[in-house]
């Protein structure tokens, strides 16, 4: 059972670059999400996903586009990087989108850089 | 809106030294409230929740929570900590927004811990 499984470990990108952040779990969870890491700001809701087909916003969406076509896949893409996208990506899961009783399992991450 | 704050950045004890790492948080209904552990190079795991009932919650680790409405906290302890404890903490808060509950993080405390 592996859990959260995020693609690339690493990235550097230039400017203006597209590239796809890949996230993909086997414990079929309805709910996946993407969270976005700075120093000294914590964890910070890009995207979520409550099922197949179905995506919202979190906190912090703009550049980022994502798209749920299956229970175990939910890509983050981002359009033309910025210097300000440079940051460390983790993707979550869990059972159900609308109770806390199913904790968050996350992927160990994928860190970003834009240059 | 729902907010966390966790004060210190920064904490180090020494070995066998007992730890408390503060949160505070805002919310306006009864909060469901989280600690996550992040170790280096890794995503966060869950040390422990409190959505109701007895006030001081225990979890892995053998880390503890005390969850006090009237200072709007949730502090985690642990009585001895061991060198392992080293990481990253995150307190975190379930927000509620349209049907579907979020998760809210603070900042993070990182601790280091002295032999």
């Amino acid at each position: 059972n592996a859990g959260v499984t995020q693609t690339p470990k690493f990235q550097v990108l230039k400017t203006g670059q597209s590239m796809t952040l890949q996230c993909a779990q086997d414990m079929n969870h309805e709910y996946m999400s993407w969270y976005r890491q700075d120093p000294g700001m914590g964890l910070r809701l890009i995207h979520y996903s409550v099922g197949a087909g179905i995506t919202d916003q979190g906190e912090v969406p703009n550049g980022y586009n994502v798209s749920r076509s299956t229970t175990e896949d939910f890509p983050l893409r981002l359009l033309s990087a910025a210097p300000s996208q440079t940051s460390v990506y983790f993707c979550a899961s869990r059972f159900t989108g609308n109770t806390v009783n199913s904790p968050l399992h996350f992927g160990n991450g994928t860190r970003l850089t834009v240059t | 809106a729902q907010s966390v704050t966790q004060p210190d950045i920064h904490i180090t004890v020494s070995e066998g030294a007992s730890l408390e790492l503060r949160c505070n948080y805002s919310y306006g209904a009864t909060p469901y409230l989280f600690w996550y552990v992040q170790s280096p190079g890794q995503g966060l795991q869950l040390l422990l929740k409190y959505f109701s009932g007895d006030t001081l919650v225990q979890g892995i680790k053998g880390f503890e929570a005390e969850f006090k409405r009237s200072q709007s906290s949730f502090n985690l302890r642990k009585p001895s900590v061991h060198w392992s404890d080293a990481a990253e903490y995150f307190c975190a808060v379930a927000a509620f927004s349209g049907g579907y509950n979020k998760l809210i993080f603070g900042a993070g405390t990182r601790l280091a811990v002295h032999p």
